[in-house]
């Protein structure tokens, strides 16, 4: 069964500081691995793309990483701010119309 | 502006009820899809459907029921059969098989009263 987990499953950090999400997956095959930032009552909104070939993929404050061989992902957000209180969603897609989805993980920035 | 559209964003439903949540898109994608959001856990599919006139079952299909008669309008109705029905619904549009990512709408929030 293709699975994707996620941690942690919620963190806090103080604003400015660096933070890192983690997801690891069990999905086979693999097309792509994607990572979607969800605010509370909206709709996720894509952040990055990464293919089989791709090891990392910056949007701004975001830096996803993939490692294809140990099937682990990170996304790495760089001098947070407090608009980036959301759900951090990690989604791998085994193909056509084949997605697999994590359950997220819920980051607070404080002031 | 090009985007993907749902409504209502809240919705109350008696039990016994069917109730239609719409979605429409006017970014000339090819797909479109409905999925369901609870608590802790990841997006599950409900329907999916490619082209017009054309749909199919996702994971958690039961007691829902749709129709694709425009390229642009993708409805969702949940019937009285679904029995756990309060929830947060996405709706969501590709180009093609949706290898270049999703557009996600903002959702519409179904509570059964």
């Amino acid at each position: 069964k293709n699975q994707v987990e996620q941690s942690p499953q919620s963190l806090i950090i103080l604003e400015g500081k660096n933070c890192t999400l983690q997801c690891n997956y069990t999905v086979s095959p693999f097309s792509n691995l994607r990572w979607y930032k969800q605010d509370t009552g909206r709709g996720p909104v894509s952040l990055t793309i990464m293919t089989f070939s791709e090891n990392t993929k910056s949007n701004g404050r975001y830096t996803a990483t993939l490692d294809a061989d140990t099937k682990q992902s990170s996304l790495h957000i760089t001098a947070s701010q407090l608009s980036d209180s959301a759900s951090y969603i990690c989604v791998v897609s085994s193909g056509s119309y084949q997605l697999t989805f994590g359950k997220g993980t819920k980051l607070s920035v404080i002031p | 502006d090009g985007g993907i559209t749902q409504s209502p964003k809240y919705l109350f439903r008696k039990e016994g009820q069917n109730v239609t949540l719409s979605c429409e898109q006017n970014l000339n994608h090819d797909a479109m899809y409905w999925y369901r959001q609870d608590p802790g856990q990841g997006l599950r599919l409900i329907y999916y459907s490619q082209i017009v006139n054309d749909f199919q079952k996702g994971d958690i299909a039961e007691g829902y029921s749709v129709s694709r008669e425009k390229k642009e309008s993708f409805p969702l109705t949940v019937t009285s059969a679904q029995k756990n029905p309060t929830a947060f619904y996405l709706c969501a549009s590709s180009i093609r098989d949706g290898s270049y990512g999703y557009t996600f709408g903002s959702g519409t929030r179904l509570t059964v009263v």
